[in-house]
Order: C-alpha cells, then structure tokens, then sequence
C-alpha cells in the first residue's frame, strides 16, 4: 500500500462550482499536511499547509485535515479557470527534515 | 517568490549516454538541494538530499553511482544518469532550499528525460 494515495483525475467542473480534492494515508506519524498546486512546465508550488489535525482557510481554499480518518481534503470555492492545474498533497512527520511524501496529484481543470 | 530553474526542460538520449540536468536557484543561496523522479501517474518520489559541497545522500533503492549528483555551489547542483537506459525515462524535478525552514522547499519546471 502506498503510503500516500490520491485519485490522478482528471476533474472538470464549471466555473464558480465548489471543488473537493482528497487525499488518504497510512503513514500515522505524519503530522504535516501540505498541498502544492503545480501549473503546466511549472514546479510545484506549496498553497497550504496545516499541522496535526483542523482546518484552515486562505481565501478560497480550505484545507482539512482528519488524522482520525487518515483523510485530509482541500476545497476550493468559486472555482475560476485560473484554479486549473494539477493539485499535489503531500505530508512529513516531524522528524523526517525536508522529505516530503506526494501522491500523484490531481489534475483540476475549470471550464469557463 | 524564490525562483529554481532546471536545464534542459526536455532531453532525448540514446541508450547508453549520458545526461547531464542542472537545477539552478536564481534569487537565493541553497544550502540544500533535492531530486525527485516522477514516472507516469506516480507520485514525485525523493531520490537523493544533496548539501553544498558534501556528498549527496540517496535514498534507499537509488544508485549512487547511476545518478551522479554535484551540488558544488549555492546556486547549482547537477544530476548525471550515466549509461542511461529506457527505465530511467521519466520527469526530474528538483527542489532547493535556503535552510530556514522544511516549508521553504522550491521547486524546479522539471525535466522530461526520454531514452530511446
């Protein structure tokens, strides 16, 4: 079992629709929950990010993480066609420096 | 916010050659560089942790000695697959770090190598 998973997609929805992207895991020493938007020939980009369980929210996006559930989701609202790229969650334990654990991310596109 | 580039975006080998990927910060010093490999619908999986002027630490499975990895500035570190064959084909990316924070992690556009 992958320690990270995450449905590669892709995903349409319209312009303005609500958008859930999710993610699980096995790994129950992770502690840190991030998620990095990577545009087309770009590097990925790091959006959110949240520690231990809760929410978070920065403008349109929310971040939720579920340790219970080893579920974590990010939503975004009024999805606009800017929003489209792929969305990667990724998650560290407190002890493992700067490596990080992807899933395959999700690639999001918004029509306008 | 802070730049990392990658050089070339695409390359085509035969098998065999060797490819040669560099991976520059352009706005800031990096006192740790990272590559990862992402083959097709998988996850972007850390290959090895390299430090300004000391050896490269590879994670378990890698080929230290397939995957050549020079970090012998603050601003470049190179990644070499020698005698590259048509498995090693896949996207590289890395990522650099000016050491202040595990957040502060900027990626490069990647790498598509093909070997043919």
């Amino acid at each position: 079992q992958k320690e990270v998973e995450q449905d590669p997609g892709p995903l349409s929805v319209p312009e303005g629709a609500i958008v859930s992207l999710n993610c699980t895991y096995s790994n129950s020493a992770f502690q840190y929950f991030m998620w990095y938007r990577q545009y087309s020939r770009k590097g990925p980009e790091l959006l959110m990010y949240t520690y231990s369980s809760g929410n978070k929210e920065d403008g349109r996006f929310t971040a939720q993480v579920d340790k219970s559930s080893k579920y974590i989701s990010l939503f975004i609202r009024d999805s606009q066609p800017s929003d489209s790229a792929t969305y990667l969650c990724a998650m560290k334990n407190s002890n493992s420096g700067y490596a990080l654990n992807f899933g395959k991310g999700t690639s999001l596109l918004v029509t306008p | 916010g802070a730049v990392v580039s990658q050089h070339p975006s695409w390359v085509i080998c035969k098998s065999g050659t060797s490819v040669k990927i560099e991976c520059r910060s352009l706005d800031f010093q990096a006192t740790t560089m990272f590559w990862y490999r992402q083959f097709p619908k998988q996850s972007l999986m850390l290959m090895a942790t390299s430090n300004e002027g000391s050896k490269a630490t590879y994670e378990q499975g890698v080929e230290k000695d397939k995957f050549l990895i020079n970090h012998a500035s603050l601003t470049l570190s190179t990644l070499t697959v020698t005698s590259a064959h048509p498995e090693d084909s896949s996207f590289y990316i890395c990522s650099a770090t000016p050491g202040t924070a595990w957040r502060e992690q900027f990626f490069g556009p990647g790498t598509r190598l093909t070997v043919l």
